[in-house]
Formats: structure tokens, C-alpha cells, sequence
């Protein structure tokens, strides 16, 4: 089965900095690769996604990158805010209909 | 759009009796339902699939019988902890595809503590 890995666990940045988060995934067949943030007490919140036919994918501040060939994909936040602190999910998944498969999360904290 | 709610939203019970969660798509229609169990500072895990009109299908190590699920229609799935033990304490998380297109919208989460 898909195995998504995730690091890091945990990230501090000073507010207005860059944040990185990386995934790899093991399943060649997996072709869907959304970000999900997730505050405390809450359900996650798809934030942006990435399908396997482009590269790179922008929504302001927040990018994400495939490279479907090393199999690995990543997040990257710019100029991040307080209220960007949440954990973060990377996940994979083969086609519509199937269920994601989760990395770990990262607790992100944005510090002013 | 692509709203999905959870119902309840916490709720308390007793150890040995049953509690049943609601998952709903509110303004789509669907096809597939997934549930996910979430425990504190921990990733998703899924506990099956269920597709409207059939069967779920349980992840390995999921007792079926234990956690029933039932999508009798293309907006609702509801998941039912039979005989629930403390160790059955969790964040339950539900989500829902279109099957259209890859995208799952999730619940807000039910927070469920046994005593």
C-alpha cells in the first residue's frame, strides 16, 4: 500500500518568514496530492492540491511542488502569519473514490 | 459549496453502550464516504470506505461489527460504535467525495469520550 512520509514533525518560524514542508509517497500509481491544515479540535481544511499532470501549483501565499519522479511533494508557505499556525497534512491518493493516504502532520508555529 | 457537517460534535457516553455519529453532505451529492479516526497529536487513519448502497469496505484491523457503517443515501453515512470502551475515545472524522473529481471534504469531527 501507498506509504506517505512527512517531515517535519514540527516547524517554528518568526512571522513573515518562509516555511517548507516536504512528503514523499511509495506509490508510483498515486496522482492526487492535497495539503490539508488542521487547527485544534477541528476537521482538516483542504488548502491547496496538485494532480500529477503539473508541477507546480500557486494560490498567493501558499505553493505546492511534485516531482513525480523522485516521488516526493512539498508545501511552501510565504511570508506566514500568527494565524497560519496549525498542523499541516500532506496525503496521496490513486484516483477519485479512494481514500487518502495521510503523512504524519507538522505543528507549525508562526511566531510574531 | 462542499460542505460537509458532523453530528454530534462531542458527545459523552457510557462504557457498554452504543453511540451512533451522523456525517452529511449538505449541498452535494456523495458517491463516496470515508471515515477517519484521529488520535491527539496523530495523523488520520482510515477506518473504511463506504459507497451509497453497499457495503463498507473496513480497513485491516477495523472490527466491522464494532464500528457499523451505513450510507443509505448519497448525502448522509452514519458510523455507530456498538458496546463502546474507554479505549474507543477518539476524534472521528468523516469525509466525503463527488467521485467526480479527486477532491474529499471533510466533517468537522466528533469528539467521542467513553467513561
Amino acid at each position: 500500500g501507498e506509504n506517505v512520509e512527512q517531515h517535519p514533525s514540527t516547524l517554528s518560524v518568526q512571522e513573515g518568514d518562509s516555511a517548507v514542508i516536504k512528503c514523499t509517497y511509495s506509490d508510483s500509481a498515486s496522482n492526487y496530492f492535497p495539503w490539508y491544515k488542521q487547527e485544534l479540535g477541528k476537521g482538516p481544511q483542504l488548502i491547496i492540491d496538485i494532480r500529477s499532470n503539473v508541477g507546480e501549483k500557486k494560490d498567493q501565499r501558499i505553493a505546492v511542488t511534485l516531482n513525480k519522479t523522485a516521488k516526493h511533494f512539498s508545501l511552501h508557505i510565504t511570508e506566514t502569519q500568527p494565524e497560519d499556525s496549525a498542523v499541516y497534512f500532506c496525503a496521496a491518493s490513486r484516483d477519485s473514490g479512494y481514500a487518502l493516504n495521510f503523512g504524519k502532520g507538522t505543528s507549525l508555529l508562526v511566531t510574531p | 459549496g462542499a460542505v460537509v457537517s458532523q453530528h454530534p460534535s462531542r458527545v459523552i457516553c457510557k462504557s457498554g453502550t452504543s453511540v451512533k455519529i451522523e456525517c452529511r453532505s449538505l449541498d452535494f451529492q456523495a458517491t463516496t464516504m470515508f471515515w477517519y479516526r484521529q488520535f491527539p497529536k496523530k495523523s488520520l487513519m482510515l477506518m473504511a470506505t463506504s459507497n451509497e448502497g453497499s457495503k463498507a469496505t473496513y480497513e485491516q484491523g477495523v472490527e466491522k461489527d464494532k464500528f457499523l457503517i451505513n450510507h443509505a443515501s448519497l448525502t448522509l453515512s452514519t458510523l455507530t460504535v456498538t458496546s463502546a470502551h474507554p479505549e474507543d475515545s477518539s476524534f472521528y472524522i468523516c469525509s466525503a467525495s463527488t467521485g467526480g473529481d479527486y477532491e474529499q471534504y471533510f466533517g468537522p469531527g466528533t469528539r467521542l469520550t467513553v467513561t
